[in-house]
């Protein structure tokens, strides 16, 4: 699996965009891109995932560059909710299981 | 849908005793992983399930660690005899056969051997 480097932490003022950068400049072409978080006590949390596509869902935004050697986690309207440590993934997605590898992520910090 | 359930979500224990860890996976998956948790390093995988099979389970530390799954809807991570260097909090996690399939957590169990 390729390697993932992310800021070790951020702050973000609450309303504002939160943007979580992932760098994966040896990224293969069938690996995809896998963000998850995780909240104090509790275990990780999914939130979207991508290929070579940008992507959105009800949680966040995701935009993979041309080259996909690297891409940003877009919260649009961060809350103190979204205080967490957030987890850039690359893997292959295949029928033999998604086990995942975890690097250290980056801790947001969400401000009032 | 009650997600993942683990059990018990604290346990203390002294060195040497037997410790088990309970996961109920949510129904209908087929893969199920156990991870471990500790502030130097990280989230770990140590094995993982598919249909009830374990795949791999090159992540398990020493022979002191064995899981099972002897039915889809129940695993045990089994650490016998524990030291204070298995205290962490250890996470177990199901997801579905297919692409991209993402994996759901439970909260996890925060173990202490002292």
């Amino acid at each position: 699996d390729a390697k993932t480097t992310q800021p070790t932490s951020m702050d973000c003022a609450e309303g504002r965009a939160a943007n979580l950068p992932c760098n994966h400049s040896t990224i293969s072409g069938n690996e995809y891109v896998y963000w998850y978080r995780q909240i104090h006590s509790q275990g990780p949390q999914y939130i979207i995932h991508g290929l070579k596509n940008n992507e959105t869902n009800e949680m966040a935004s995701l935009i993979i560059t041309e080259d996909r050697k690297s891409s940003t986690l877009i919260l649009p309207h961060a809350t103190l909710r979204d205080t967490a440590v957030y987890y850039c993934i690359v893997r292959v997605a295949n029928n033999a299981g998604n086990m995942l590898t975890f690097g250290g992520g980056t801790r947001l910090m969400v401000k009032p | 849908d009650a997600g993942v359930i683990q059990s018990p979500r604290h346990e203390v224990t002294e060195m040497g005793q037997e410790v088990t860890l309970r996961c109920k996976p949510i129904s209908g998956h087929d893969y199920l992983f156990w991870y471990r948790q500790t502030m130097m390093r990280g989230l770990e995988l140590l094995i993982y399930f598919n249909n009830n099979v374990p795949i791999d389970d090159s992540g398990m530390p020493e022979d002191r660690f064995s899981a099972k799954m002897p039915n889809a809807s129940f695993s045990t991570l089994k650490i016998q005899p524990s030291e204070p260097r298995d205290s962490a909090v250890y996470f177990c996690a199901s997801s579905l056969t297919g692409l991209g399939s993402p994996l759901h957590f439970g909260n996890g169990t925060r173990l202490t051997v002292t």
